[in-house]
Parts: C-alpha cells; sequence; structure tokens
C-alpha cells in the first residue's frame, strides 16, 4: 500500500522569507511524486512533479521541490514567500505499478506581510 | 481550472431528493475521477473512468451512482443522501490514470444535505 505524510497541518512564514512544506511518502517502487495547490473556493491545481532523472524540479510560480530517495521526502520549497503564496498544499505520490495517486492530508500555508 | 468545468457550483439537498453532478472536460484527457472532501477528512478517491470504463470504486455507497457516457463527461447521481455526505465534491481529468500524468480538478460543487 503507498501513503503519503505531511507532517504539518499549518506552516507560517514571513513574506520575503524561504518557504518548505514537507512531504514523505512511502511506496512499492519508484514513485511518481506531484505538489498540488488549491485556493479557496477552488479545485486543485497542479504545480510540479517529480517522475525521474533530476532529483530537484521546477514548477509553477517558482516553486521548486526535491527528491530525496534515501529519505523518502519531497518537500516543496520556494526561496522567497509572497502572500498570494497562502493556500492549502497537498502533495501526492503513486507508484509505477499501481494507476492510483494517494493524496496527503494537505498543509495551510499562511505567509504574512 | 479552466478546463475541467464542473456544475452545479452550490447544491442544497433533502435527504429524500434526487440531483446529478456534472463534470465537462475540455482537454482531451480520457481519465476522469470524482473525489469527495471534506471539511475534517482529506481528499478522498470515489470513482475512476479510464476510456469510459470505470476502473476504481473506492467503496462507495449505493446513493453514489457515477455515470461517463463519453471520454469528455462525468455524472455523480445522487439519491437519499446523508448529512454527512455534505462536502466538496470535485471533479479531475488526466491523459490517462496511469503513468506520470497530473491531474486537472475543476472548481467543485459544494454540496449541503439538509
Amino acid at each position: 500500500a503507498q501513503s503519503v505524510a505531511q507532517p504539518e497541518d499549518q506552516v507560517n512564514v514571513a513574506e520575503g522569507n524561504p518557504l518548505t512544506v514537507k512531504c514523505t511518502y512511502s511506496v512499492s517502487g519508484n514513485p511518481y511524486l506531484f505538489w498540488y495547490v488549491q485556493y479557496p473556493n477552488r479545485g486543485l491545481q497542479f504545480l510540479l512533479k517529480y517522475i525521474t532523472g533530476d532529483n530537484l524540479v521546477k514548477g509553477s510560480y517558482g516553486f521548486e521541490a526535491e527528491f530525496n530517495k534515501s529519505q523518502t521526502s519531497f518537500h516543496l520549497k520556494k526561496p522567497s514567500a509572497l502572500v498570494s503564496d497562502s493556500a492549502l498544499y497537498f502533495c501526492a505520490v503513486r507508484s509505477r505499478l499501481a494507476g492510483k495517486s494517494t493524496f496527503g492530508d494537505g498543509t495551510t500555508l499562511t505567509v504574512k506581510p | 481550472e479552466t478546463g475541467v468545468t464542473q456544475t452545479p457550483r452550490h447544491l442544497v439537498m433533502g435527504m429524500t431528493n434526487k440531483k446529478s453532478l456534472k463534470c465537462e472536460q475540455h482537454l482531451g484527457h480520457n481519465a476522469m475521477y470524482w473525489y469527495k472532501q471534506s471539511a475534517k477528512k482529506p481528499l478522498e478517491l470515489m470513482f475512476v473512468y479510464n476510456f469510459k470504463e470505470q476502473t476504481e470504486n473506492n467503496s462507495v455507497p449505493s446513493r453514489f451512482s457515477p455515470e461517463c457516457p463519453n471520454s469528455s463527461h462525468l455524472f455523480l447521481h445522487l439519491h437519499t443522501l446523508q448529512p454527512e455526505d455534505s462536502a466538496l465534491y470535485l471533479c479531475a481529468s488526466s491523459q490517462d490514470w496511469e503513468n506520470s500524468y497530473e491531474q486537472y480538478f475543476g472548481p467543485g460543487t459544494r454540496l449541503t444535505v439538509t
């Protein structure tokens, strides 16, 4: 069985500071990993994904994530946070052996001016 | 988000009513999904259709009945719901349901069961 853990329900950062939203996973074999963002009253929006190759993945809106196989982590990062980054962030994993994606519980990011 | 549309955006229904949620994707994708998102629970996958065939039913109660007439349209028929079914229902699509394809989500239908 595959699973995703987002250990922090809430992350607070000041505008202009770097941000990190954590994600760890458990899956059989090599994973596909995804980050999505959800703004209030909206559906989820794809940010970035890891398939293979370079462990550092760059995505939309200046976000990036680093795949760490030994730590089974895929943390989302941004060098300088914006107030408009405040939203709910979901990490998801899919085994290459199975079609279904598993989503984490979500982390609420609040960026304060 | 504009690639996947959902109607209605808000729905209030009594426990004895029958209603349907509609989802349409304009992306040429082959897989479509229904998710339930509650305030206190993570995103729950309900159904998956790939090339119009149901490939996943995640132990969803029979009061929820999906229909996928073609690869672009997905319905969720609702009948005799319970108050605990109140949630945001999200539709999504992807190129297909395997491999590395990301999902594109609609804005959701906010359902309230009274």
